[in-house]
């Protein structure tokens, strides 16, 4: 089982530059999630998205942007990079059901703007 | 406002003792449900724990237990028998249903077991 997969695992981008980080899941889950974690520190939500369509900010949305235009992909924009976007990105994803739920997290982008 | 909170930055503990890790929230959402990861020097999470809020006995998961309180909005993460493989970053986190499954996380708990 594939689970959640993020692209890429590790990326250098430049200040100013842009680009997508990738996430998949194959669960028919209905949530997904878009965490940052920077050295030491807990997630902090960025994005979530309850279904296809549907996307709301999480804590930490500036400078970032999402779509869910199909149930499986949530990829995450960052346009104009700054240094402050230098974290680890994870992307998750939970059935959204109710009851006892899993948050199934992706291995995580590893992401330095310089 | 800070809906999740840790306060305990780093713990020791000596290995085959129990620990207590606290967490406690905030919420006015009737339902929600909280949940434990530990996050090993890896950096995967690993999902451990799940308790929700109508849930009348506390949640176990083998070594794994959540103390809540609900009146006092505490959900403690106690792991009995420490292992040297324990040694890791714990994480507390809530999901408010009535918030369209958004799931915040508190600052997390390093947790480092002594032989």
């Amino acid at each position: 089982n594939a689970g959640v997969t993020q692209t890429p695992k590790f990326r250098i981008l430049k200040i100013g530059q842009s680009m997508t980080l990738q996430c998949t899941q194959d669960m028919n889950h209905n949530y997904m999630y878009w965490y940052r974690q920077d050295p030491g520190m807990g997630l902090k939500l960025i994005y979530y998205s309850v279904g296809a369509g549907i996307t709301d900010k999480g804590e930490v949305p500036n400078g970032y942007n999402v779509s869910r235009s199909t149930t499986e992909d949530f990829p995450l924009r960052l346009e104009l990079a700054a240094p402050s976007q230098t974290s680890v990105y994870f992307c998750a994803s939970s059935s959204g059901s109710g009851g006892v739920e899993k948050l199934f997290f992706g291995s995580g982008t590893q992401l330095s703007v310089l | 406002a800070q809906k999740i909170t840790q306060t305990q930055p780093g713990m020791f503990v000596q290995e085959k003792e129990a620990v207590t890790l606290d967490c406690t929230y905030d919420t006015s959402d009737p339902s929600y449900g909280l949940f434990w990861y530990k996050q090993p020097s890896s950096g995967e999470m690993i999902f451990l724990i799940y308790q929700g809020s109508y849930d009348q006995q506390n949640a176990t998961e083998g070594r794994y237990s959540l103390n809540f309180q609900k009146a006092r909005k505490s959900a403690n993460l106690v792991i009995s028998a420490s292992q040297l493989g324990d040694s890791a970053m714990y994480f507390c986190a809530m999901r408010e249903d009535n918030q369209g499954g958004k799931l915040i996380f508190g600052q997390g708990t390093e947790l480092s077991v002594k032989p």
